[in-house]
């Protein structure tokens, strides 16, 4: 198993501004995932975070709104850009260390948008 | 594409009552299916898993089989505690889209 942490745990922002979230894991692990998970409705996969390459992106996420970092196996960052009160959200960081459907998840970033 | 349904919450229960919290699933291909539990303030925890069709998942005293017939993966226990009070999603992955589909989670409320 993994232990994910994410900072900050929660933040509120003003609209225009951008927020940089990060993710540590407690050991090496193959892959790392974004999630957003807007109030009442499922997580949804924003995309993978591919360690020395570009991220790759689900349809409907854009790498200009939502880059990605990923310098090793162990820490990632996702940064909101330019945000609007519809990017409110909890963001989730996942990580895996076989295959990707057995993922282990941070506790979550929460965040306001004014 | 992929989606999962789970029941709506929240799901109150008294302690040592009998736990059912319904999943169905549309998916091509053939999907491992999981819970997933979040307890409070801390992040999402893999609960229990089954790969192929008859397969029963099984963990701290939960359940679930995979129904292909039905396309379902009802997640149940016969005895909940105070400490069960969590959020439960639902979730399929299969090969094809190589990722997560998860539910839109029930929150499950124990009290004494």
């Amino acid at each position: 198993s993994a232990v994910i942490s994410q900072k900050p745990s929660r933040d509120i922002c003003q609209r225009g501004t951008s927020l940089t979230i990060q993710c540590q894991v407690d050991s090496q692990v193959t892959m790392m995932f974004w999630y957003r998970q807007q109030p009442g409705q499922s997580l949804t996969l924003i995309a993978t975070a591919n360690q020395g390459s570009e991220a790759t992106y689900e349809s409907g996420f854009v790498i200009d709104k939502f880059p990605i970092s990923r310098p090793n196996l162990t820490f990632s960052t996702l940064t909101v850009s330019n945000m609007s009160p519809e990017d409110s959200s909890i963001y989730l960081c996942s990580a895996s260390a076989g295959t990707s459907y057995e993922q282990y998840f941070g506790p979550g970033t929460r965040l306001t948008v004014t | 594409g992929n989606s999962v349904t789970q029941m709506e919450g929240p799901v109150t229960l008294s302690e040592e009552a009998f736990l059912t919290i319904n999943c169905t699933y549309t998916a091509t291909g053939y999907p491992s299916l999981f819970w997933y539990v979040q307890y409070p303030g801390e992040g999402l925890q893999l609960l229990l898993k089954a790969t192929k069709a008859d397969d029963k998942g099984s963990n701290k005293g939960f359940e679930a089989t995979y129904r292909k017939e039905t396309t379902s993966f009802h997640l149940e226990k016969g005895s909940v505690q105070v400490s069960d009070s969590a959020v439960y999603f639902c979730a399929l992955f299969t090969g094809t889209a190589s990722k997560l589909t998860f539910g839109t989670g029930t929150r499950l409320q124990v009290t004494l």
